[in-house]
């Protein structure tokens, strides 16, 4: 079945204790993303890579880090958690091109006391 | 810049009833355009997708959305309205140079009333 996983679903954590929330997808895609769910704000884009090695910044990038060493692994990084960080987190992926579809996981419900 | 807004926070609307979900839109060039559903606690889920050709766009789950160059609209439409239906709808798109960012609108809550 094709699909993009994360984990954790859920987490509550604390002010500044480093987390990593993974993503994988079985789909051979070369396009991954990362965005946050706010109320109100839609979903934003935080980092998106193009394939392995390659990222670039969305529209809100400050706090998060992440990489691409395997073509289906895309991990999202925050090395120092803030409260504003409180947030739900989507990782989707797509065919390299820019008329498909992205494909979502079921998201991450990040808590930051 | 590339944009979409999303007028309504939501929409009521009583089953079997037409329903209609809006969307705007403000992009260069020629606009790729898409709508995605989420129901609640899940991730999001592509509906339909306008690129080129017709104008009405026929998508999953008996939805269709209508492409409006003149009204740079993209709105989201069913004849006949389902509770299953009721779910937050999103319309996006991707941003023109490489189409690599995407943006989203704010979200329209769908509530369909029995």
């Amino acid at each position: 079945e094709a699909q993009v996983t994360q984990n954790p679903r859920y987490l509550i954590t604390v002010t500044g204790k480093k987390l990593t929330v993974t993503c994988s997808q079985n789909m051979n895609h070369e396009y991954m993303s990362w965005y946050r769910q706010d109320p109100g704000l839609g979903l934003r884009q935080i980092y998106y890579s193009m394939n392995v090695e390659v990222t670039d910044k969305g529209d809100v990038p400050e706090g998060y880090k992440v990489s691409r060493k395997e073509k289906r692994n895309f991990p999202l990084i925050l090395e120092s958690p803030s409260p504003n960080q409180t947030s739900l987190y989507f990782c989707a992926s797509r065919e390299q091109g820019n008329t498909g579809e992205l494909f979502f996981g079921e998201g991450s419900r990040l808590t930051v006391l | 810049a590339q944009s979409v807004a999303q007028p309504e926070d939501q929409v009521n609307v009583a089953e079997g009833n037409p329903l209609t979900v809006k969307c705007t839109y403000s992009v260069s060039g020629n606009p790729y355009l898409f709508w995605y559903v989420q129901y609640p606690n899940r991730g999001l889920q592509f509906l339909l997708k306008y690129i080129t050709g017709d104008n009405l766009v026929k998508g999953s789950y008996g939805f269709e959305a209508e492409f409006n160059k003149s009204q740079t609209s993209f709105h989201l439409k069913k004849p006949s309205a389902l509770v299953s239906d009721s779910a937050l709808y999103f319309c996006a798109v991707p941003h023109s140079g490489g189409y690599q960012k995407v943006t989203f609108g704010t979200g329209t809550k769908l509530q369909v009333i029995p």
